[in-house]
């Protein structure tokens, strides 16, 4: 069955230290990735998206993810974290290929430490 | 101008009450998507629409959950006899056209409470 695991339930890091989260997805064709933030009150927004191409993804807010085809991994990263990037990250897997019908994972809770 | 809306943003219903959720999407965005995020869970799909055209339902839970959108905007998403297991955040995201290609977004979502 397709599926998106996020193996880190919550993730804390101090300000200025790096930051990866980690994404694992089962799908059985190419996948079309992505990576959300949801801050407290907030809707999802939209970090990064990777369709093909080049594998290392740059997305807003200074973060970046990188597809690895023989992992089955699209991790995130960044280097150095700001006490705004607490929140809530999922990554998620386009399961149509077509209209954009999304399945994500359970999520990583990220605190950032003074 | 401004991005999705939903109202009311917290409902708290008695079990066995009927409850409905509105989404204003962006204006002029064709496709339109409900999702139900559990407490500590990532969203999960319950339905698409292209316009007014209901393309896929298959994620609505049971036959309780009944969603529209008339006029190709607005949509409403309706929950008959509510369990307390349909306590959960209820997110809408709109996206300019149909496609991967085109990014949804979302709006601050429905925290429906069920007693």
């Amino acid at each position: 069955a397709q599926s998106v695991t996020q193996p880190d339930i919550h993730i804390t890091v101090s300000e200025g230290a790096s930051l990866e989260l980690r994404c694992n997805y089962s799908y059985g064709a190419t996948p079309y990735l992505f990576w959300y933030v949801q801050s407290p009150g907030q809707g999802l927004q939209l970090l990064l998206k990777y369709f093909s191409g080049d594998t290392l993804v740059q997305g807003i807010k200074g973060f970046e993810a990188e597809f690895k085809r023989s992992q089955s991994s699209f991790n995130l990263r960044k280097p150095s974290v700001h006490w705004s990037d607490a929140a809530e990250y999922f990554c998620a897997v386009d399961l149509t290929d077509s209209w954009g019908k999304l399945q994500f994972g359970a999520g990583t809770q990220v605190v950032v430490t003074p | 101008g401004a991005g999705v809306s939903q109202s009311p943003r917290y409902k708290v219903a008695k079990r066995g009450q009927d409850v409905a959720l509105r989404c204003d999407p962006i204006s002029g965005h064709v496709s339109l998507f409900w999702y139900q995020q559990a407490l500590g869970q990532g969203p999960e799909f319950l339905t698409y629409f292209q316009n007014e055209a209901q393309l896929d339902k298959s994620g609505l839970p049971s036959d309780r959950f009944f969603a529209e959108r008339p006029e190709g905007s607005v949509s409403t998403l309706k929950i008959q006899r509510t369990q307390q297991e349909d306590s959960a955040v209820y997110l809408c995201a709109s996206s300019h056209d149909r496609g991967t290609l085109n990014e949804q977004f979302f709006g601050p979502g429905t925290r429906l409470t069920v007693l």
